[in-house]
Parts: C-alpha cells; sequence; structure tokens
C-alpha cells in the first residue's frame, strides 16, 4: 500500500505555544489530505479537508482559526494547532487520497498518527 | 449528511471462532464501504473494502457483505487468531464527496486465545 508519514510522532508542549504538525505521502502525489482527530477509545472525527493548491475545507464545529491547515504541495499538508490548551490533547491522523491509487479512488492512506500533550 | 452506526462496541471471541461486526448507514448515495483495523496506538490499515455495485468479496479470512436497500454492510471474519484483536471501523463515502468518509464509532474485537 501507499506509504504516508507524519512528523512529530508525539509533542508535548507548554499552554499558549504552537505546534505544527506534518503530513506527507511519501510514494504518490495526494490531491487531497484529511485531518482527523481520535480521542481515546474513540473514533476518527474528521476535522478538514486539505486540497492542495486551495483553501481547507473544515468540518462543522472545527476553528479554522485554531486549527491552521496548509497544502501546499501534492505531497504535503501542514496542521498547525495554535495557541494550543490542555483540551487540544489528543491524536491527530492525517490521512491521503490519490483518485488514481489503491482499490478505490476514495481509498484513504493513513499517517501514522501523532500525539499531542498540552501542558 | 451521512450517518454510519456500528454494533457491537465491543466483541470477544475464542480462537477459532467467527466474528461478525456491523454497519448500517444513511446516505442512499454512499457507494464505497471500507474497513479499518487499528492496533492500539497505530494507524488505521485497510483490510477490506466493497463498492455499491458488488453484494460480497472476500479475502482469506476476511469478507465483506453489503446490502444496498437495507443499506447496511458487514464485516465477517473466520478462524480468528490473537491477532486479529483490534478495533475495527467501517466507514461509507461517495464518489460525488471528494473521497470524505463517514467513520463508525469503532468495534473492540478480542480474540481469546
Amino acid at each position: 500500500g501507499a506509504v504516508v508519514s507524519q512528523h512529530p510522532s508525539w509533542v508535548i508542549c507548554k499552554s499558549g505555544t504552537s505546534v505544527k504538525i506534518e503530513c506527507r505521502s511519501l510514494d504518490f502525489q495526494a490531491t487531497t489530505m484529511f485531518w482527523y482527530r481520535q480521542f481515546p477509545k474513540q473514533s476518527l472525527m474528521l476535522m478538514a479537508t486539505s486540497n492542495e493548491g486551495s483553501k481547507a475545507t473544515y468540518e462543522q464545529g472545527v476553528e479554522k482559526d485554531k486549527f491552521l491547515i496548509n497544502h501546499a504541495s501534492l505531497t504535503l499538508s501542514t496542521l498547525t494547532v495554535t495557541s494550543a490548551h490542555p483540551e487540544d490533547s489528543s491524536f491527530y491522523i492525517c490521512s491521503a487520497r490519490e483518485p488514481n491509487r489503491g482499490p478505490s479512488t476514495d481509498t484513504q492512506y493513513f499517517g501514522p498518527g501523532t500525539r499531542l500533550t498540552v501542558l | 449528511g451521512e450517518n454510519v452506526e456500528q454494533h457491537p462496541s465491543t466483541l470477544s471471541v475464542q480462537e477459532g471462532d467467527s466474528a461478525v461486526i456491523k454497519c448500517t448507514y444513511s446516505d442512499s448515495a454512499s457507494n464505497y464501504f471500507p474497513w479499518y483495523k487499528q492496533e492500539l496506538g497505530k494507524r488505521p490499515q485497510l483490510i477490506i473494502d466493497i463498492r455499491s455495485n458488488v453484494g460480497e468479496k472476500k479475502d482469506q479470512r476476511i469478507a465483506v457483505t453489503l446490502n444496498k436497500t437495507a443499506k447496511h454492510f458487514s464485516l465477517h471474519i473466520t478462524e480468528t487468531q490473537p491477532e486479529d484483536s483490534a478495533v475495527y471501523f467501517c466507514a461509507a463515502s461517495k464518489d460525488t464527496n471528494a473521497g470524505k468518509s463517514t467513520f463508525g464509532d469503532g468495534t473492540t474485537l478480542t480474540v481469546k486465545p
């Protein structure tokens, strides 16, 4: 399957600081990337859809000024959690979709996730 | 929007037995239904998927069935092994929605040796 990487795998930061998480598709060009948030023992909650070269589409209830998404190239999307607070602590996972790859045009390949802990 | 419900939330079986996880969806336009396996602290991995023009698909010990009329699909794992223990998520998406998927809440499967 396709390979998607995320960096960092975990980060601990102080309240009020900003944290940037990178999502890269390593062996294919991802026209669309998705950012999810996952709380312990819960499902994947879609935060936003990131399309290369255009503004991200945020899901209802997700603050776009809080969670800044940039998809500057076909292989890289970044999520910046601005002015992080303890309630932002979570597991953030990205996924990438490349329409000509995989068993379906809708197949998503997930990154390994980033564990964010805000003190 | 789409709503996906998944049952049961937890499932415990004896090694060698079969496991069945069921999902229902609400949007009749959904046409792609993947299943993901997520081990603790790791990424979700696609294990099998099915499109709406197919009723059943099998890959070794794993099979998925789809009933479009009733809007439900199921994951079947036969001859379960301890390494099948994980959280399983179903999802639904449609071509017209740029690949955006709606996920079920997950099923924690425990296979007892």
